[in-house]
């Protein structure tokens, strides 16, 4: 059975750090053909695309995000770690961690999707 | 960056009827298409990957097509449970990016 959890404070102040951990079950961060992503949602709004992470440590970002996002993974914990940086109200948002499925549809042709979802975590930025 | 745009953005439908929800991309995406279905309060749920395939479990009641930058999600006979948001999703390039959404309600 594939799980995701997502943990982290659920209030943070503006202009600090945010530290979120995705912990994982039934499948291992060291699959080829899996991956994780952070993805997150105001209130009321879209679901906007963070980041993510695959088995052979390449990461990829957000456009606008870039240079406040991290992440990383411990295969070991079955963890992925999301940090972002400088956080703003307009960060409020409930985020989830979502695993990525790779499969190959034609020779040199793969394309991915978000399968198993975590429940999601609301973040609040307020001082 | 590729940008997805849904239409329409929301829609009343009854119990039985035909529905289409279609997204478009920015620039061409191949079938690189997956359609997501989220209730309130709840994480999104895939639906279709690949433009055209139902992924296990869901009714077939619901089908995708489209390939390029036109895409469609149908509901072929709305039942109470599919009240909910449709999110389309890119999968051709980095950074991924989904739609607006569509709120599907009752009418």
């Amino acid at each position: 059975q594939v799980t995701l959890k997502e943990s982290g404070p659920v209030l943070v102040k503006p202009t600090e750090t945010l530290t979120l951990t995705c912990t994982v079950s039934g499948f291992s961060l060291s699959n080829a053909r899996m991956g994780v992503s952070w993805i997150r949602q105001p209130p009321g709004k879209a679901l906007e695309w963070l980041a993510h992470i695959f088995s052979n440590d390449e990461k990829s970002y957000s456009t606008s995000l870039k240079s406040r996002l991290t992440i990383s993974k411990d295969t070991s914990k079955s963890q992925v770690v999301l940090t972002m940086t400088n956080m703003d109200p307009v960060d409020t948002a409930t985020y989830y961690c979502a695993r990525i499925t790779m499969i190959v549809v034609a020779p040199y042709t793969v394309l991915h999707y978000f399968d198993y979802w975590g429940q999601g975590t609301l973040v609040t930025v307020s001082s | 960056d590729i940008q997805m745009t849904q239409s329409p953005s929301s829609l009343s439908a009854s119990v039985g009827d035909r529905v289409t929800i279609t997204c478009r991309a920015s620039q061409s995406i191949s079938s690189y298409l997956n359609w997501y279905q989220q209730k309130p309060g709840k994480a999104p749920k895939l639906l279709i990957y690949a433009a055209s395939s139902l992924q296990s479990g869901v009714p077939s009641r619901f089908s995708g097509s489209g390939s390029g930058t036109d895409f469609t999600l149908t509901i072929s006979s709305l039942q109470p449970e599919d009240f909910a948001t449709y999110y389309c999703q890119q999968s051709y390039s980095t950074p991924c990016s989904f739609g607006q959404g569509t709120k599907l309600e009752i009418k």
